[in-house]
């Protein structure tokens, strides 16, 4: 059975600080995808992986992947309020078909 | 280009009546996956749709849940005889091909909550 991992589940920071989100995952797949929700919102794209040792930045966050290990991070650089949200990694089992991990809950304070 | 729009956007049901949920993808776009989630957790996906054609159904329920996107239309996501358990946060996604590696765009999704 496919198995997406995040850890952790529930992360709360401080302002300024930094912290990595990790995603594993069970199967063969190169892509990978990193999605964001509010409370009570729709998921918004954050980064679309494709191949291993694919690394994209955008603001304070940056998705990295590496597909021999079977894992992808999401890196925090000095968090702010507005980061408060879910974030979900979803992994590519075939052609499109993506599976989503259960999600961690960040939570800046200032 | 409107986005992936469903609706309707919150639904009220009494146990034993009908849901039908609808999904209407971005332009262009011929896959259509449906999602649920429950309150405080992730998103479980139930079935994943082409014109016409169920490609995968592996993660929907065997009984009282249906889904179709027909040649002409939206895709529509039916469920028979709702319970108390279905309630929660459906999402519909869809994307422009299957290959290629194009991330999935999501719907607002319509709340379901079954009385």
């Amino acid at each position: 059975e496919l198995k997406v991992e995040q850890n952790p589940l529930f992360l709360s920071m401080q302002e300024g600080k930094n912290y990595t989100i990790y995603c594993n995952y069970s199967t063969t797949s190169d892509r990978l995808y990193w999605y964001r929700q509010d409370p009570g919102k729709s998921l918004e794209s954050l980064f679309v992986l494709l191949s291993n040792g694919a690394v994209k930045q955008e603001g304070r966050l940056m998705a990295s992947l590496d597909t021999k290990a079977r894992l992808s991070t999401l890196h925090i650089t000095a968090a702010v309020h507005d980061l408060s949200a879910t974030y979900f990694c979803a992994v590519d089992i075939r052609n499109n078909d993506m599976r989503f991990g259960a999600g961690t809950r960040l939570t800046v304070k200032p | 280009n409107a986005g992936v729009m469903q609706n309707p956007r919150h639904l009220v049901r009494r146990r034993g009546q009908e849901a039908r949920l609808r999904c209407s993808p971005m332009k262009g776009h011929s896959h259509v996956y449906w999602y649920r989630q429950l309150p405080e957790e992730g998103l479980k996906f139930m079935v994943y749709l082409q014109k016409e054609n169920i490609i995968d159904e592996s993660g929907m329920p065997k009984e009282r849940f249906s889904a179709e996107f027909p040649k002409e239309g939206p895709s529509i996501l039916r469920i028979q005889q709702v319970v108390r358990g279905d309630s929660a946060a459906y999402f519909c996604a869809s994307s422009p091909l299957s290959v290629g590696g194009y991330e999935q765009y999501f719907g607002p999704g319509t709340r379901l909550t079954v009385t």
